[in-house]
Parts: C-alpha cells; structure tokens; sequence
C-alpha cells in the first residue's frame, strides 16, 4: 500500500506568515490527492482536492501543488483562525491513506 | 443544508459487536457513494470503508477488513457499519462522510458528520 508522509509534524509561526506544508506519497499518485483541515475539537474540513483545487468556500490564501510523489500546501498569509491540523489525503484506488497531520500553531 | 448524524457508538468489550448508523438528508443519498472515517483518541484521520451509490462495491481498509461490513439502505438514506470481533485498536470516533462526485466514488470528502465514539474496553 501507498504511503502518505507530511513534514513537518508540528509548526509554529507568525500571524502574516507564508506557511508550507509537504507530503510525499511512497509511490505515484498523479494528481489524486487532497487536504483537510482540522481546528482543535472539530469536524475535518476539505480546503483542496484534485493537488490544487480549492473547495468552494475555501479562502484564496490557501493553496496546493504537486503531482506525482511530492505535493505541497501553502498559506499565503498566515492567520489567527488558521490554527488547525492538516492532513493530505490520497484518492487515487483504495486504501484511501491520510498522511499522520500537520499541527499549526501561532507563534 | 447536508447533514450526517451518526449513532450507535458506545462502550463495548474485546471481541464484541457493534453497528454504527448515519442519517443523511440535504441531498439525493442514492446519487452519492458513502464512506466510514475514524480516528483514535488525539491520534489522526484513518479511512475505514467505503460503499457505491447502489451498494454495489464495498471496500475496506485492512485494518478492518473480514471484521467489518458497510453497508446502505437508500430507501432510509441511511449508512450503517457492522463491526464484528472488535479491539482495543478499533477505539475511536467514527465518521460518516459523502463523497464529492455523484455517480462514482471519488474518495474525496466534502460533507462530514460530528462522529459517534465507539470505545473497545473490558
């Protein structure tokens, strides 16, 4: 099975910042791959599929990129309500594998 | 407005039986593929099973796989997960989720429901 690995772990940064995000899959997956976002006692929530797709209603400071093995999320600008887990998420055949998270936190 | 409310999550020993249920309403049900999410105490996401829009296809993570069953009744809009010979690993909260595309099942998920936990314990 496929492998879905994010780095960092945990991050701290500062309100206005440009946050990135990565994840590598173990093996190719073309462009099948999505992110969540997860606030500290919520319910996950979809920013991006299809690598760099926004979900509507996602707010343009989110991005995504990558195909194939290495993929990335970014926050333009970092904010406040930002704080969150993230997690990609590969779609491309079963078993639909979540990377282990990303925390962000505010520095 | 799409809503997913799941039930049944209690407490349960080793070895035990469980069914999960999810309510959907908001949207065509029998249009969407359906799926199963859970995730341990302070732990991440883990995909558990997903199901055509017709009950058709099923599948299942291996973690789960020949303990756990999902299954639909359209006429209900209703989403269920049989889970057999359950263990202390199993304990989480469970997620309904819908998928994105109608008509397929994609294994993207746009909608979720608030979970119902399903601890495993003697």
């Amino acid at each position: 099975d496929i492998q879905m690995t994010q780095s960092p772990s945990s991050l701290s940064a500062s309100v206005g910042d440009r946050v990135t995000i990565t994840c590598r899959a173990s093996q190719g997956i073309s462009n099948y791959l999505a992110w969540y976002q997860q606030k500290p006692g919520k319910v996950p929530k979809l920013l991006i599929y299809a690598a760099s797709t926004l979900q509507s209603g996602v707010p343009s400071r989110f991005s995504g990129s990558g195909s194939g093995t290495d993929f990335t999320l970014t926050i333009s600008s970092l904010q406040p309500e930002d704080v969150a887990t993230y997690y990609c998420q590969k779609y491309n055949s079963a078993p639909h594998t979540f990377g282990q998270g990303t925390k962000l936190e505010i520095k | 407005e799409v809503q997913l409310v799941e039930s049944g999550g209690v407490v349960v020993q080793p070895g035990g039986s469980l069914r999960l249920s999810c309510a959907a309403s908001g949207f065509t049900f029998d249009d969407y593929a359906m799926h199963w999410v859970r995730q341990a105490p302070g732990k991440g996401l883990e995909w558990v099973s997903l199901i055509s829009w017709d009950g058709g296809s099923t599948y299942y993570a291996d973690s789960v796989k020949g303990r756990f069953t999902i299954s639909r009744d359209n006429s209900k809009n209703s989403l269920y997960l049989q889970m057999n010979s359950l263990r202390a690993e199993d304990t989480a909260l469970y997620y309904c989720a819908k998928d994105i595309s109608r008509g397929y099942a994609s294994a993207i998920f746009d909608y979720w429901g608030q979970g119902t936990l399903v601890t495993v314990s003697s």
